[in-house]
């Protein structure tokens, strides 16, 4: 599949705890964009990465943070889990980094906290 | 601040009746405007956009810039048309797409 993947499908943890959630763009694309979906504030940006640099940042708790590696994969790190952050949590990537460049949005990771 | 509106949650229509999704935005430039779909278990996509003025699977959308927006219209719905569907805009030629809640579109046969 040269689709955007996403690992895992599913996470299930406790509050307090740190999750890392990976993705990996289509081949040959350089930016990867996470947005997270919840039932109450529906589908928000959070940040976006070209080449390995961060490009844009929505809200974006500061429990959370992301980073591209030199392979282009992105990793989303949420630590100090709430309730709250329970929520679909997509990746998307693009060729370029502007707004001309479709976005393929990847499957999910669906994160539960308890 | 930037904000997209999609005022039906649900949207029920049948089969070879039209349908229109509304969309209002609110920003004072020129945004970049997009409806994205996802159907049952399949991952979000891009139906169209207005930069590229196509009809993709006989869906169009018009930007009325005096309105602020940007609804979703076919003529004859069919059956496969029923998803989720979101409109979204960008603005200052980044890449941060703001979603509506979303419009559920369900074509009863």
């Amino acid at each position: 599949d040269s689709g955007v993947t996403q690992t895992p499908k599913h996470l299930i943890t406790a509050t307090g705890q740190r999750v890392t959630l990976r993705c990996s763009p289509r081949s040959g694309d350089l930016s990867v964009y996470w947005y997270q979906q919840s039932l109450d504030q529906g589908l928000q940006f959070l940040i976006q990465y070209y080449n390995g640099e961060e490009r844009a940042k929505g809200n974006i708790l500061e429990r959370f943070s992301a980073q591209q590696f030199p392979d282009l994969h992105s990793e989303l790190n949420l630590s100090s889990l709430e309730l709250g952050d329970s929520a679909l949590y997509f990746c998307a990537s693009s060729d370029g980094g502007g707004f001309y460049n479709e976005q393929f949005f990847g499957p999910g990771t669906r994160l539960t906290v308890l | 601040a930037q904000r997209v509106t999609q005022p039906e949650k649900l949207l029920s229509v049948f089969k070879g009746a039209p349908v229109e999704l509304k969309c209002n935005y609110s920003y004072s430039g020129s945004p970049e405007l997009f409806w994205y779909v996802q159907y049952s278990r399949q991952r979000l996509q891009l139906l169209l956009r207005h930069i590229s003025r196509e009809s993709i699977k006989g869906f169009t959308a018009d930007l009325n810039k005096g309105e602020t927006s940007f609804h979703l219209k076919k003529p004859f719905a069919q059956e496969e048309d029923s998803a989720m569907y979101y409109c979204a805009l960008i603005y200052n030629q980044g890449g941060k797409l703001i979603f509506g809640q979303g419009t559920e579109l369900s074509v009863k046969p």
